[in-house]
């Protein structure tokens, strides 16, 4: 079975500061990975995916298979990247497993 | 229209009360899904129709009964619910689902139940 893990309940950063939130995985197929974001009182939308090789908003997450994570980063916080941050992988079908989910506080 | 919408935005029903919840998209989607998200927890996969048709049910319990009436709308009916049940039930659509199929899961605001 999948399952995402993301280690980080809460990550409080100043604004201008890196951020990278963790994301780890088990799956034994081949893995597609997305972040979701969840700004204050927004739906649920999503941020970027492996597969893309985008940045978005300034965030960026590469797919390492061997380390079988996913991390999102970004060099310089701002305030309104304050939100909670969902890992997912998508298993067969459209089916998505998320994971439990990174506050990200950033402070003026 | 890009968007997922969701009625009510909130709901406090008795556990004695029968009640829907409504989701519609307008977005030519075939493939609609029913999430429950519980405060401070992720989004957890409750159904998923495809084509109208019932693809996934994931082990929910029978007081919750989804329906598709058609393409655009579904429905999810509640009935003798639990205090437990209270949660956000988040409504998605993408365009497809099935095997090798991957694409994005467009998000309802969600309706915020109360159960009492």
């Amino acid at each position: 079975a999948q399952r995402v893990t993301q280690p980080e309940k809460l990550l409080s950063v100043f604004k201008g500061a890196p951020v990278e939130l963790k994301c780890n995985y088990s799956y034994s197929g081949s893995p597609e990975l997305f972040w979701y974001v969840q700004y204050s009182r927004q739906r649920l939308q999503l941020l970027l995916r492996h597969i893309s090789r985008e940045s978005i908003k300034g965030f960026t997450a590469d797919l390492n298979k061997g380390e079988t994570s996913f991390h999102l980063k970004k060099p310089f916080a701002q305030e309104e990247d304050s939100a909670m941050y969902y890992c997912a992988l998508r298993a067969a079908g459209n089916k998505l497993t998320f994971g439990g989910g990174t506050r990200v506080l950033v402070k003026p | 229209d890009t968007e997922v919408t969701q009625t009510p935005k909130h709901l406090v029903m008795g556990m004695t009360n029968k009640k829907s919840l409504k989701c519609e998209q307008h977005m030519g989607h075939r493939a609609m899904y029913w999430y429950k998200q519980k405060a401070k927890k992720p989004p957890e996969l409750m159904f998923v129709y495809s084509y109208e048709k019932l693809s996934i049910n994931e082990s929910v319990p029978s007081r919750f009964s989804p329906e598709c009436p058609n393409s655009s709308l579904l429905n999810l009916h509640l009935h003798a619910l639990q205090p437990e049940d209270s949660a956000l039930y988040l409504c998605a659509s993408s365009q497809a689902y099935g095997q090798g199929t991957s694409y994005e899961q467009y998000f309802g605001p969600g309706t915020r139940l109360t159960v009492t």
